[in-house]
């Protein structure tokens, strides 16, 4: 069946320094993967998710680059902001609309001042 | 921006006893999903449906029954209630290309005594 994998539950940084979360994926198709935020106490919202042809999405100074002969679609920024704080999940879906979506166990971002 | 109601938002239980966890969606999407969230385990797919009278059991169903009686409206069901289903349970609608995405509403916390 599908996975999807979050290595670090919490990752901890300064504001300003850059931010990497791992997420890596098991499919026995070719999924579309997507990346969740979920600030304290509000619902879970896209934040990106990959395209068919292979460009490279972007949101809020966020993005992510499928590699499917790594399988990984991890989460990147340049720098760090306060507001950045939050839990983001990964997950994947057989199709685009993102039905049955799975989810990694998800990693929560803390950023310090 | 796509409006998913859940209700009650907090609920306190006894073990043995049934619950009913409510979901209204406004948007005519006919995707909809029940999801719930523990640590180290992040969201996971209980029940969902792809239109009025249609329910399929997800990734963990075992415990839950779910009712999809219209479009708007999806149900999710504990006949007899566990400790073990204490957690944060998330109702969503989209996962179609049109809507390209989740929306999640705010969660109900249950607590099963």
């Amino acid at each position: 069946g599908d996975s999807v994998t979050q290595t670090e539950g919490l990752v901890t940084l300064t504001e300003g320094l850059p931010v990497m979360l791992n997420c890596t994926y098991q499919s026995t198709y070719s999924p579309f993967l997507f990346w969740y935020v979920q600030h304290l106490n509000e619902a879970p919202k896209l934040l990106l998710k990959s395209f068919t042809d292979n460009k490279r999405p972007e949101h809020q100074g966020f993005h992510a680059t499928l590699h499917k002969s790594s399988s990984s679609f991890h989460l990147q920024k340049s720098s760090a902001q306060l507001s950045d704080s939050a839990l983001y999940y990964c997950a994947l879906s057989h199709t685009e609309g993102a039905d049955r979506l799975t989810f990694g166990k998800g990693t929560q971002l803390i950023i310090q001042p | 921006e796509a409006a998913v109601t859940q209700s009650p938002r907090n609920k306190v239980a006894v073990t043995g006893g049934k619950v009913t966890l409510s979901c209204n969606q406004t948007n005519n999407h006919n995707n909809m999903y029940w999801y719930r969230q523990d640590t180290g385990h992040g969201l996971r797919l209980i029940h969902y449906s792809y239109g009025a009278g249609s329910t399929e059991k997800g990734d963990i169903p075992d415990g839950y029954k779910a009712s999809r009686p219209s479009q708007e409206n999806f149900s999710l069901i504990l006949e007899l209630a566990t400790p073990s289903q204490t957690s944060v349970y998330f109702c969503a609608s989209g996962g179609t290309i049109s809507n390209e995405r989740l929306f999640f509403g705010h969660g109900t916390k249950l607590s099963v005594l």
